[in-house]
């Protein structure tokens, strides 16, 4: 069965501190790990597609790595508005797109 | 390009009534999903749909049903509505990921209250 945990649970950084979310999953056959942002009373947003391990992907102060275990999304030096909740996911070879519970981000100014 | 589009936006159902949750993407895709999420939680994977005329069930597929008659149309049909139901459902779409991206796209979610 395709699991995916997501950590911490929340996180409230000050403006500018930076951090790392952590995405662990187990799956049969990975067909892509995805990074999406999801602001209150909508859909998710898509960020990042990953692989393989080794890959990396970055936009503006984000910065999605991934091993054959975990994935990480750095936030580098964060504003008030990367506020949100952070969803990781992964599809395996049943092609089902299975979601960890979210990090729910804070970006005190 | 309208992308996933969803209605109802709210829909307010008393136990033990059925509804259909509407869901139409233009993107040509041919991946299709059903989630729920309930307040403060992730997503959690009802049906989803590999083409037209084929479906499966995802992690949390009781008392739901759902069809894909076309490509463009994946509707999900609620019977006998229970309050445990009350959460947001998310329709979204995908190319597959051999294709390349293999991103899912989402709709704006319909709210539902079971009372």
């Amino acid at each position: 069965e395709d699991q995916v945990t997501q950590s911490p649970e929340a996180l409230r950084l000050q403006e500018g501190e930076s951090s790392s979310l952590n995405c662990s999953y187990t799956v049969s056959g990975l067909r892509g790990l995805f990074w999406y942002r999801q602001d209150p009373g909508k859909g998710p947003e898509f960020l990042f597609t990953l692989y393989s391990a080794g890959e990396e992907k970055e936009k503006e102060r984000l910065k999605a790595t991934l091993t054959k275990k975990e994935s990480f999304l750095h936030i580098t030096a964060p504003k008030p508005e990367d506020s949100a909740t952070y969803l990781c996911a992964v599809r395996g070879g049943a092609q089902k797109l299975v979601f960890g519970q979210g990090t729910r981000l804070t970006i005190n100014p | 390009n309208a992308g996933v589009t969803q209605t109802p936006k709210f829909r307010i159902l008393k136990i033990g009534q059925s509804m259909t949750l509407q869901c139409t993407q233009d993107m040509n895709h041919n991946y299709m999903y059903w989630y729920r999420q309930d307040p403060g939680m992730g997503l959690k994977l009802i049906y989803y749909s590999v083409g037209a005329g084929i479906t499966d069930k995802g992690e949390v597929p009781n008392g739901y049903n759902v069809s894909r008659s076309t490509t463009e149309d994946f509707p999900l049909r609620l019977e006998l509505a229970a309050p445990s139901q009350t959460s947001v459902y998310f329709c979204a779409s995908s190319y597959p990921a051999s294709s390349g991206g293999g991103e899912a796209f989402f709709g704006q979610g319909t709210r539902l209250t079971v009372v």
